[in-house]
């Protein structure tokens, strides 16, 4: 299976500041990667698809990047709605993974 | 809009199986597939499986002896099943759009006697 390994596991940072996040597949040279965002009770929100398109509806403060296995979401100026854990899915290899999730928490 | 409800019993006794019925609205089953996911605070976010639109089926490999989805395009639903569980398998179970972006609000299942 594709291992997705998502750095860091959380992270704390004040209104304003440019957050980023990562997934690194552990195999793979095509890996179609989506990005989520999930707050507590709720099903996870599509942000990102194919790595870099941001999805209808969602605010363009957030984008996706890719360089090889390795991809990262950024939100560029960080506002308080944005608390909440987010994850990312490879789709492209049988069977789909996720990676742990990045809990983020505003200073 | 596209939806996506979700019915299913909360409670599964141990070596019972689990039915959950998705029943979606805004789209065809003709055209898209729906995936299954489910989330638990141990495991995280567990691919089950899919239905592509044509009828076909994938499944992750760790659950392909005991899982099952099928569906009824004419009522627009998808029927999921998972035979012999166990307490591991009590988590929120999703049905999901194609390209993931429509998600079911989410069965919580506890398996429990």
């Amino acid at each position: 299976d594709v291992q997705m390994i998502q750095s860091p596991s959380s992270l704390s940072a004040s209104l304003g500041d440019i957050v980023t996040m990562t997934c690194q597949a552990s195999q793979g040279t095509s890996i179609n990667l989506n990005w989520f965002q999930q707050k507590p009770g709720k099903a996870p929100k599509l942000l990102i698809y194919g790595a870099s398109n941001l999805e209808d509806g969602v605010p363009s403060r957030f984008s996706g990047s890719r360089y090889g296995t390795d991809f990262t979401l950024t939100i560029s100026s960080l506002e308080d709605e944005d608390m909440a854990t987010y994850f990312c899915l490879q789709h492209s290899y049988l069977p789909y993974t996720f990676g742990g999730g990045t809990k983020l928490e505003i200073k | 809009q596209v939806q996506m409800k979700q019915s299913g019993p909360g409670l599964v006794q141990p070596s019972q199986s689990l039915s959950i019925t998705c029943t979606v609205s805004g789209f065809s089953l003709t055209s898209y597939g729906v995936h299954w996911v489910r989330q638990s605070p141990g495991k995280g976010l567990e691919w089950l499986g899919v239905i592509w639109s044509g009828g076909s089926t994938d499944y992750n490999a760790a659950f392909i002896s005991r899982l099952s989805i099928s569906k009824d395009n004419s009522k627009s639903q998808v029927f999921f099943k998972m035979n012999s569980l166990q307490a591991d398998d009590t988590a929120i179970y999703y049905c999901v759009y194609d390209t993931f972006a429509y998600w079911g609000q989410g069965t919580l299942v506890t398996v429990s006697a």
